[in-house]
């Protein structure tokens, strides 16, 4: 299985600031992978696609880099409904697995 | 847009059977599969598997292939989970999540279902 790693697993910023998370693959993974945002008690929302993509609906402060095994999830100007739990995903083998997450908290 | 909705939360004893479901509305299902997610209380996502709608054809991780079974419904656009012996280790929350496509993988997840809670309790 591709295994996912996620830094920081937490993360302390105020509103405003720019942050950004790192996701690396324990094997290259192309483009194929995704990052998601959840919010306590509520589904993941799609943020990026294929790495870089920003889905529909998505604020432009959100961005995605990266390929083969280091990605990166940068939020600028960051607001207070940006404060949630971060999830990367990989889709280019089967498990597909996804990092363990980081939660932006408000510093 | 294709929306997901989930079956309500369920309170079980270790080993009686449970199924739960997915309901899709909005566009085709031709092209659609559903995912199902687990997330134990307080941790991360997990993959299960993932089943495509227009024949049936399934995929699961290795952690889950035997113990769930993942089932589905092309005509009115629904997918299911099923355990036939529960254990309190199954206690948590599962998403259902659709990706479109012909394939199994390199697509994103563009719709989530609202999440079941499952708490398998003697």
């Amino acid at each position: 299985d591709i295994q996912m790693t996620q830094s920081p697993s937490t993360l302390s910023a105020s509103v405003g600031a720019r942050v950004t998370i790192t996701c690396r693959s324990s094997e290259s993974i192309s483009s194929h992978l995704n990052w998601y945002q959840q919010k306590p008690g509520k589904a993941p929302d799609l943020l990026i696609s294929s790495a870089s993509y920003v889905a529909s609906g998505v604020p432009s402060r959100f961005s995605g880099g990266g390929s083969g095994t280091v990605f990166t999830l940068t939020i600028i100007n960051l607001q207070p409904e940006d404060f949630a739990i971060y999830y990367c995903q990989q889709a280019s083998s089967v498990p597909v697995t996804f990092g363990g997450g980081t939660k932006v908290e408000i510093k | 847009e294709v929306q997901l909705v989930q079956s309500g939360g369920e309170v079980k004893q270790p080993g009686e059977s449970l199924t739960i479901s997915c309901e899709g509305s909005g566009n085709s299902f031709t092209t659609t599969w559903i995912n199902w997610v687990r997330q134990l209380p307080g941790k991360g996502l997990e993959w299960m598997g993932t089943i495509r709608l227009r024949d049936s054809y399934t995929r699961y991780s290795s952690s889950f292939e035997g113990h769930v079974i993942i089932s589905g419904d092309r005509s009115i656009g629904s997918a299911y989970l099923h355990w036939t012996s529960l254990e309190a280790s199954d206690t948590a929350l599962y998403f259902c999540a659709r990706h479109a496509g012909d394939y199994v993988l390199y697509s994103s997840y563009d719709s989530w279902g609202q999440g079941t809670l499952v708490t398998v309790s003697s």
